[in-house]
């Protein structure tokens, strides 16, 4: 079967770094996304891996192992305003993204 | 119109009544998806179109019917609601269906069944 794990809340201080990490297991795979989805709105894209590595953008970095199923998101200079959920979704042989749960992420002053 | 648009935005909704919920974008994509989102799970797909004139089953399609007349509009229909479709509901659409083409989202619907 298809799985996504990733943790259900996570508490960092602002300013400092946070690492969100998921694992996943799909039927085949096309690359992995992550979104950030704030209380009430609709998700929307923060990054997309495809090869092993590191992806950097700005404040936010996206790791991917496809041979561990495994990825992980990093933020960097934690902002009040980065308190959200993160989601992560790998996209199977189908080209469907099949979603985790989400890490809820509360930062604190 | 800028993006993709849902209406409404929240409904209630009494169990039996029919009910569907608009989304329309206006970028071209050729794929469109149909979401809910329920408390504790992920994003789980209901019906998918990859393009106009066709349409296919997600994971949880039972008791949902969409149709894809155009590329812009994609309905999500409820011939008869029951209370466990309370669920917020999210349209999303992407250049196409495979890859890096990265799904772009509605508002949301929030819809209570009772």
């Amino acid at each position: 079967g298809q799985n996504i794990d990733q943790p259900t809340e996570m508490t960092a201080t602002e300013g400092a770094i946070v690492q969100i990490n998921c694992t996943y297991q799909t039927s085949g795979f096309n690359g992995l996304f992550w979104y950030q989805q704030h209380a009430g709105e609709a998700p929307t894209f923060l990054s997309y891996n495809v090869l092993d590595g590191l992806e950097e953008k700005g404040r936010f970095s996206s790791f991917l192992s496809r041979s561990k199923g495994y990825s992980y998101l990093l933020l960097k200079e934690l902002q009040m305003k980065d308190s959200a959920s993160y989601l992560c979704a790998p996209m199977d042989s189908n080209y469907q993204l099949i979603w985790g749960a989400g890490t809820k992420l509360i930062i604190k002053p | 119109i800028a993006g993709i648009t849902q209406a409404p935005t929240s409904q209630i909704l009494a169990a039996g009544r029919r009910m569907t919920l608009r989304c329309t974008q206006d970028m071209r994509h050729n794929a469109m998806y149909w979401y809910r989102q329920d408390l504790g799970l992920g994003l789980r797909l209901i019906h998918y179109s990859n393009t106009a004139g066709t349409t296919g089953k997600g994971e949880v399609p039972d008791g949902y019917s969409v149709s894809r007349a155009n590329t812009d509009d994609f309905p999500l229909t409820l011939a008869s609601a029951v209370p466990s479709q309370t669920s917020v509901y999210f349209c999303a659409s992407s250049e196409d269906s495979s890859g890096a083409n990265v799904p772009t989202f509605g508002a949301g619907s929030r819809l209570t069944v009772l």
